[in-house]
């Protein structure tokens, strides 16, 4: 089954503590996503990437680190955890090769930072 | 990226085809317009997707206005299922910089 597969589901950590959110798409996808999203905000983009080795700031990336080694992973990072990123994640996949691909999207991961 | 404008909540009757606006009068000729909804705080989900002609899919139709600055999400015979925020973006073919998703409709289908 075509899927974008983010884990933890749910994650709570205490300020400072490094954590990484794993995303994995295997629907051999070019672009992968990070956004958040918080209430009557919307979600925002982190982080984009379009192939491997290719990544690119989105619209709030402070506080985030992202790495794309691998086509089908794109690892969200955050170095130093604050609460400001107590947030629902999602990660997301598309094709660039096909053109106007719509964008999958994972299950989401909900932060809570103390 | 041309930015969209949709009423923050509609109702809808059970069985009812559900019309759910979107204004995008700023957008370009190579941008698409694209529908999503999100189900409590599940992922997005995709819905249908266009340029200049009408779509339908077994989801949805998708009427986009002959000047393109506004379209029409139609879901032909709403479900309680179809409760859901109901987001239209509209983005450039293959860009990177994908949009940042708006506020969206709260789309409330009622028994």
């Amino acid at each position: 089954e075509a899927q974008v597969t983010q884990n933890p589901r749910y994650l709570i950590t205490v300020t400072g503590k490094k954590l990484t959110v794993t995303c994995s798409q295997n629907m051999n996808h070019e672009y992968m996503s990070w956004y958040r999203q918080d209430p009557g905000l919307g979600l925002r983009q982190i982080y984009y990437s379009m192939n491997v080795e290719v990544t690119d700031k989105g619209d709030v990336p402070e506080g985030y680190k992202v790495s794309r080694k691998e086509k089908r992973n794109f690892p969200l990072i955050l170095e130093s955890p604050s609460p400001n990123q107590t947030s629902l994640y999602f990660c997301a996949s598309s094709s660039l090769i096909t053109g106007n691909s719509p964008l999958h999207f994972g299950n989401g991961t909900r932060l809570t930072v103390t | 990226d041309a930015k969209t404008t949709q009423p923050p909540s509609m109702d809808c009757a059970e069985g009812r085809a559900a019309n759910l606006p979107c204004n995008h009068s700023t957008i370009s000729g190579n941008e698409y317009v694209y529908w999503y909804r999100q189900i409590h705080s599940q992922g997005p989900q995709y819905i249908i997707h266009g340029l200049k002609n009408n779509e339908t899919n077994e989801m949805a139709s998708l009427i986009i206005t002959e000047d393109r600055k506004s379209s029409t999400l139609i879901l032909p015979h709403a479900t309680l299922r179809d409760t859901a925020v109901y987001y239209c973006i509209v983005r450039v073919r293959n860009a990177g910089n994908m949009l940042t998703f708006g506020g969206g409709t709260r789309l409330m289908v009622k028994p």
